[in-house]
């Protein structure tokens, strides 16, 4: 079965920093790979996403994510964050040819932006 | 918009007393999945409907049921609440087309149910 560990349960960054959170999966083959953001009381928003092709994906609000089969990792990045990025990260992996399976997530990371 | 949206918002509910969560859609999709998240947790899959087959997760205990009566409605159904299941429930959906992965879930902003 997959899984996927989100090593930081917080992450602290100060505002117009840059950003990288961490994400590997354990999986026997070429997962689909998932960032959801979420803020405090709400759903999951999809930052961005990886099916095949290019390893570098773009996202949202100027997030992007590498795909690293030999490290398996699916880190994601910003250059600069704003405050309004405060919130819970999930990274998320889907099976191949799974049909419709559930996602299984990772226990998520923390952002907090200091001033 | 096209959306997936959850009523209500906040449930609260008393130990032992059936409650009844709902999501409805306008994507269009055919599946319909509903997890659950605790507290500083991950989501965690309880079931999910693709078309009318509904699929249970192993571990999702049988105080838990589901129903789809159309394209666009599911529901979540705690016939018993207990205290241990105070959380957010999320509601997403995709588009599976046979034999592929499902494309993005979609989901809702959640129900948050508090149990006393």
């Amino acid at each position: 079965a997959q899984s996927v560990t989100q090593p930081d349960i917080h992450i602290t960054v100060s505002e117009g920093a840059s950003l990288e959170l961490r994400c590997n999966y354990s999986y026997g083959a070429t997962p689909y790979l998932f960032w959801y953001v979420q803020s405090p009381g709400q759903g999951l928003q999809l930052l961005l996403k990886y099916f095949s092709g290019d390893t570098l994906v773009q996202g949202i609000k100027g997030f992007e994510a590498e795909f690293k089969r030999s490290q398996s990792s699916f880190n994601l990045r910003k250059p600069s964050v704003h405050w309004s990025d405060a919130a819970e990260y999930f990274c998320a992996v889907g099976e191949i040819g799974g049909g419709a399976d559930g996602l299984t997530f990772g226990k998520g990371t923390h952002l907090i932006i200091q001033p | 918009d096209a959306m997936v949206i959850q009523n209500p918002r906040y449930q609260v509910t008393q130990f032992g007393k059936p409650v009844t969560l709902s999501c409805s859609q306008t994507l269009n999709h055919n599946v319909m999945y509903w997890y659950q998240q605790k507290s500083s947790q991950a989501p965690k899959l309880l079931f999910h409907y693709y078309d009318k087959d509904f699929n249970n997760e192993a571990d999702t205990p049988d105080n838990f049921q589901s129903r789809r009566p159309n394209t666009s409605f599911c529901f979540l159904d705690i016939r018993s609440p207990g205290l241990g299941d105070a959380a957010m429930y999320l509601c997403a959906t995709s588009r599976v087309e046979a034999g592929e992965f499902a494309d993005t879930q979609y989901f809702g902003p959640g129900t948050r149910l508090t149990v006393l």
